[in-house]
């Protein structure tokens, strides 16, 4: 399996624009996870999907983001308008471990992020 | 929601064994314990993943006491390629689901 894909690897665009970053998680995955990255708040969980649907969004900083998932093997994520204190490492990661599992015994797989920088 | 500390930084020579100890003293009956790398410019990668006592594989290994309040990474021999951010992971079960937050992590610094 090519692990978990997304796109673009590098994006730059304006304050104001609107981004949309990709993933396709592992095949037969369940669950899907957005993170964002930086130097000053670390690895933040966003939102995450089981079979497709989000199960939560609480770590989406504000309205200006949203995502889906409308299908298993695709997920976007989308900021608009971006800003320029979006700018960071986002990550998708899939786990073949339903997130309503009753343990947690299951490993995330991470893509190799998106770099974003809103200027 | 179990909470993870890990010491911020650690420096480390060629060759010697690393310890990395992780503290989550709110840890859930339920919760495994998972460690991941991460280098610069790539998605954190898993190590290694216990319950309870010992688990080995051929990169690390994990020690977990009987309270399970601590874990810690054990990398054998580490090399220059070793150098990056460790997390320590415990899953946390809040309504009824699993989410995954990843602590500060702790920065390897391997020298020559």
């Amino acid at each position: 399996d090519a692990g978990v894909i997304q796109s673009p690897r590098h994006e730059v665009t304006e304050m104001g624009q609107e981004v949309t970053l990709r993933c396709k998680p592992i095949s037969g995955h369940n669950s899907l996870f957005w993170y964002r990255q930086t130097m000053m708040r670390g690895l933040e969980l966003l939102i995450y999907f089981n079979n497709n649907v989000p199960i939560d969004d609480s770590g989406m900083p504000e309205d200006r983001f949203s995502a889906k998932m409308p299908n298993a093997s695709f997920s976007t994520l989308k900021i608009q308008p971006s800003e320029p204190r979006d700018s960071a490492v986002y990550f998708c990661a899939s786990s073949p471990v339903p997130v309503l599992a009753t343990a947690n015994t299951g490993e995330l797989f991470f893509g190799e992020g998106s770099r974003l920088t809103v200027l | 929601l179990a909470k993870t500390t890990q010491p911020i930084s650690m420096d480390s020579y060629e060759g010697q064994e690393v310890n990395i100890t992780c503290s989550h003293n709110n840890i859930a009956t339920n919760d495994y314990i998972t460690w991941y790398q991460q280098f610069p410019s790539q998605g954190p990668r898993f190590i290694i993943q216990g319950y309870k006592t010992k688990v080995t594989n051929e990169v690390a290994s994990l020690f977990i006491p009987a309270d399970r309040k601590s874990s810690t990474l054990s990398l054998p021999r580490v090399s220059l390629s070793d150098t990056a951010v460790y997390y320590c992971l415990v899953g946390g079960r809040t309504s009824g689901t699993y989410k995954y937050i990843f602590g500060t992590g702790t920065r390897l610094k391997v020298l020559a």
